[in-house]
């Protein structure tokens, strides 16, 4: 079974760009979800998808950071223009979705995607 | 609202020995734990969780933990550690029934010295 896919893994930009992350989930897994890990802390929620709806973004810092899931699948986190406090590992993970017997609230990670803003 | 507290940022062991890592927990509702471990420059990988029954859970690579309702912890042990367990590893919290978000410790690194 693959995995959850992002890309790019790293990228640097200067502060005031634009950037965009792309995330594919696991296949059949309704919920999305965006998280932003700075260095020494634990991942933080930025915004969570249940299909193509969002169910949370009470986190997301709504004048530059922006993120769709056309479609309920895969999804773009964007952010302009780029701050040097946006320096972190953004983590795409995906899980089976409320409602479902089956979900128990495990989440499945991507490897992340590096951003330095300089 | 739920929260976790990891006790300690660092870890410090020798190979071979034992190690514990210490998570505590705050919620007024029911929840599931989970304990996930990140290598470097990589995502984040379950190493167990407990959802309900027997309180002592078993892991991957040799991990145990424990829960505990009267204190509140979900303490991570591993009787033998090798090098090759030196990452950075998180406790987390998901409400029981909700479709919400897994809710991260600090973290806490593991360092396993020769």
């Amino acid at each position: 079974e693959a995995g959850v896919a992002q890309s790019p893994r790293y990228k640097i930009i200067e502060k005031r760009q634009s950037v965009a992350f792309w995330c594919n989930p696991i296949s059949g897994h309704a919920t999305l979800y965006w998280y932003q890990q700075i260095l020494g802390q634990g991942p933080k929620l930025l915004i969570q998808f249940q299909n193509n709806g969002v169910v949370d973004d009470s986190q997301l810092p709504k004048d530059r950071f922006s993120a769709e899931r056309l479609k309920g699948v895969d999804s773009t986190l964007k952010i302009q223009p780029a701050k040097l406090e946006d320096s972190a590992v953004y983590l795409c993970a995906s899980s089976l979705g409320g409602g479902q017997l089956a979900n128990t609230g495990e989440l499945f990670f991507g490897e992340g995607s590096r951003l330095t803003v300089l | 609202a739920q929260s976790v507290t990891q006790l300690d940022s660092q870890v410090p062991v020798f190979e071979e020995a034992p190690v514990e890592l210490r998570c505590n927990y705050s919620s007024s509702v029911s929840v599931y734990l989970f304990w996930y471990v990140q290598y470097p420059n990589q995502g984040l990988q379950l190493l167990l969780k407990y959802l309900s029954g027997s309180t002592l859970v078993k892991g991957i690579n040799g991990f145990e933990a424990e829960f505990n309702k009267s204190q509140t912890s979900f303490h991570l042990r591993k009787p033998t550690v090798h090098i090759s367990d030196t990452a950075e590893y998180f406790c987390a919290l998901h409400k029981r029934g909700n479709t919400g978000k897994l809710i991260f410790g600090q973290g806490t690194t593991l360092q396993v010295k020769p």
